[in-house]
């Protein structure tokens, strides 16, 4: 099946630093990829929406100068956490999609962040 | 806004027992519903969906039914193995055309020999 590659697995850094999210398709072209955010005993949470070449689209209540996102190719996908601090710790997960509409959303293995 | 709810776990049951798990949604539209799977160790892997009212998604012994109108897409196994542990994790399309997810919290399934 379509495979989705996020890397780190997880990171662990000192408060006020920068944080990069790769997020990869390996195997297909990916129209639009998502970036959700998990607390503990919590739901996944939708962060934002993005299109290959296009701003992303944020949900409410996220701030996008801080969880800045690059979709720059079909295959690639990029969360920053900037100046993160420890409220910004949390499991974070990508997902790909091919196309639009109902076509299924394909998961990375998820990246935990723990800001000290 | 737009919001899933399932029933919390874990829950346990011994291996060949009846499955269900409860999922209900809200919505001001027509979202597309699914259920998806975390295995132990595993990232999240799309189980079964349906996208329209009375649609039934099915995928490797489980089933789900789309009822608009209880607002329900309940999660079924007839028989289940020690191998169907895992986290399910029910969910909707967001509002709006969009296609981003609405997830449940989750169900962590511990299915005994």
């Amino acid at each position: 099946g379509a495979v989705v590659s996020q890397h780190p697995s997880r990171v662990i850094c000192k408060s006020g630093t920068s944080v990069k999210i790769e997020c990869r398709s390996l195997d297909f072209q990916a129209t639009t990829m998502f970036w959700y955010r998990q607390f503990p005993k919590k739901s996944l949470m939708l962060m934002a929406t993005s299109n290959e070449g296009s701003k992303a689209t944020y949900e409410q209540g996220v701030e996008k100068d801080k969880f800045l996102i690059n979709h720059a190719s079909l295959t690639l996908s990029t969360l920053t956490v900037t100046s993160a601090h420890p409220e910004d710790s949390s499991f974070y997960i990508c997902s790909a999609q091919r196309g639009f509409g109902n076509q299924p959303q394909h998961f990375g293995d998820g990246t935990r962040l723990s800001i000290l | 806004g737009d919001s899933v709810t399932q029933m919390e776990g874990p829950v346990t049951l011994s291996e060949e027992a009846f499955l269900t798990i409860n999922c209900t949604y809200t919505a001001t539209g027509y979202p597309s519903l699914f259920w998806y799977v975390q295995y132990p160790g595993e990232g999240l892997q799309l189980l079964l969906k349906a996208t329209k009212a009375d649609d039934k998604g099915s995928n490797k012994g489980f089933e789900a039914t789309y009822r608009k109108e209880t607002t329900s897409f309940h999660l079924e196994k007839g028989s289940v193995q020690v191998s169907d542990s895992a986290v399910y994790f029910c969910a909707q399309t967001t509002g709006g055309g969009a296609d981003g997810l609405t997830f449940g919290k989750g169900t962590h399934l511990i299915i005994q020999p």
